[in-house]
């Protein structure tokens, strides 16, 4: 069992590129969320899905967005990548009936 | 929307002393208060967790507690180890939602 994956590990991008993170679970988790962490500001919330097909904005969506096509995968776009988009990005999942989050490994994304 | 501030920032102690971290939090619909530890470069995890009906909660040399009225949380850490060094982080869900509001993360070193 993997738990929760993202992909890639790290990622180097050029500003105005496009980028899309993945993230994917396999604990048929219905509730997903992306978060980004920068030093001094702990983990904000950029969006989330409450079960497929459904998506909702966060504290921080400016400039990203997602898609929930099925229960597993939860990939997170930044169309037009900005120098400010640098950052630690973690993928997270909460099973029905529970409160915990369960957080993937991050991606550490660097654009220049 | 929810807002919860934690201090302190760092936090150094002797191995063997006792750790406390405070958080507060604006929202008094807020229900589930979750903490996270973060060792370098690892993923958020899960350590101990506290709802609304509870005013204390402990697990082994961990310990949360929950003043509603005040709308503060603290984690309770004795007998530190080496072992605890890490970022610590505090959270909050104001019910139905079950999104997490953070606290921008408390630094514990514990010194041998």
């Amino acid at each position: 069992i993997a738990g929760i994956t993202q992909a890639p590990t790290s990622q180097i991008l050029a500003a105005g590129r496009r980028m899309t993170l993945r993230c994917t679970q396999d604990m048929r988790h219905n509730a997903m969320y992306w978060y980004r962490q920068d030093l001094g500001l702990g983990l904000r919330l950029i969006h989330y899905s409450n079960t497929a097909g459904t998506t909702g904005k966060g504290e921080v969506p400016d400039g990203y967005s997602v898609s929930r096509a099925n229960t597993d995968d939860f990939p997170l776009t930044l169309a037009s990548a900005v120098p400010s988009q640098t950052s630690v990005y973690f993928c997270a999942s909460r099973g029905t009936g529970s409160d915990t989050q369960y957080f993937g490994p991050g991606t550490r994304l660097t654009v220049l | 929307g929810e807002n919860v501030e934690q201090h302190p920032s760092t936090l150094s102690v002797q191995e063997g002393d006792s750790a406390v971290i405070k958080c507060t939090y604006s929202d008094s619909a807020s229900n589930y208060f979750p903490w996270y530890k973060q060792e370098l470069g690892k993923r958020p995890q899960l350590i101990i967790d506290i709802r609304s009906n509870v005013g204390e909660k402990k697990d082994q040399r961990i310990a949360v507690t929950l003043n509603k009225t005040a709308k503060h949380f603290s984690l309770h850490i004795t007998e530190t180890q080496p072992e605890d060094s890490a970022v610590y982080f505090c959270a909050a869900s104001p019910g139905s939602a079950r999104q997490l509001t953070f606290g921008s993360g408390t630094q514990l070193t514990v010194l041998p």
